[in-house]
């Protein structure tokens, strides 16, 4: 099975911009968590979608807000641009179905750089 | 709320010498405990996980961990450290059953000298 896919694995905007990220989920797959990786805060979780629908969310801005689509794929969007925004944004996926022992397998990553 | 804390920011060790990484974590039910691992620039690698059962769980590179509820600790071992396990590693643990939410504690970078 391929793994989890995340583009783009780049990116650099300016404050203010918004910037989506792309999750491709591995096959079969329903689950999509994002979270932010930073020197300073570690990594912290941002949401999790489930069929199409945020389940759970983190104590992160409205700024960043993300969506699922009916193949799983998931997109996660950040407005409004801060310095402070510069991260590795990784997303992870699991069946999700709950029924307990549940492993996420993460993507390779985004890096954004916010100038 | 769970937490988890890995002592140990960065850890050198020799080429050839044993290694055990420390973790551990606050969580009020039967934690589901995890090991990851990242090299520079990628994503994260899963090394192993415990859910419940035998409390010794073996991982892929020839890692271990050993679950203690006494201790609420879940270290990772390796007998014989190669220099291609440098990284960083990831402690974690997830959230009731579904493990949607992992908390991860800050990791430990592991530097391997030849």
């Amino acid at each position: 099975k391929a793994g989890v896919t995340q583009t783009p694995r780049y990116l650099i905007k300016t404050r203010g911009q918004q910037v989506t990220l792309s999750c491709s989920p591995i096959s079969g797959h329903r689950s999509v968590s994002w979270y932010q990786q930073t020197p300073g805060q570690g990594l912290q979780f941002l949401f999790e979608y489930f069929s199409e629908t945020q389940r759970n969310k983190g104590n992160f801005p409205g700024r960043f807000s993300g969506r699922q689509f009916s193949n799983s794929r998931s997109e996660m969007n950040v407005s409004t641009l801060e310095l402070g925004d510069s991260a590795l944004y990784l997303c992870a996926s699991s069946t999700g179905l709950r029924l307990g022992g549940e492993t996420q397998y993460f993507g390779p990553g985004t890096r954004l750089l916010v100038l | 709320a769970q937490s988890v804390t890995q002592p140990d920011i960065h850890i050198t060790v020799s080429e050839g010498a044993s290694l055990e990484l420390r973790c551990n974590y606050s969580y009020g039910a039967t934690p589901y405990l995890f090991w990851y691992v990242q090299s520079p620039g990628q994503g994260l690698q899963l090394l192993l996980k415990y859910f419940s059962g035998d409390t010794l769980v073996q991982g892929i590179k020839g890692f271990e961990a050993e679950f203690k509820r006494s201790q609420s600790s879940f270290n990772l071992r390796k007998p014989s450290v190669h220099w291609s396990d440098a990284a960083e590693y990831f402690c974690a643990v997830g959230r009731g059953g579904s493990n949607y939410k992992l908390t991860f504690g800050k990791g430990t970078l592991l530097t391997v000298n030849p």
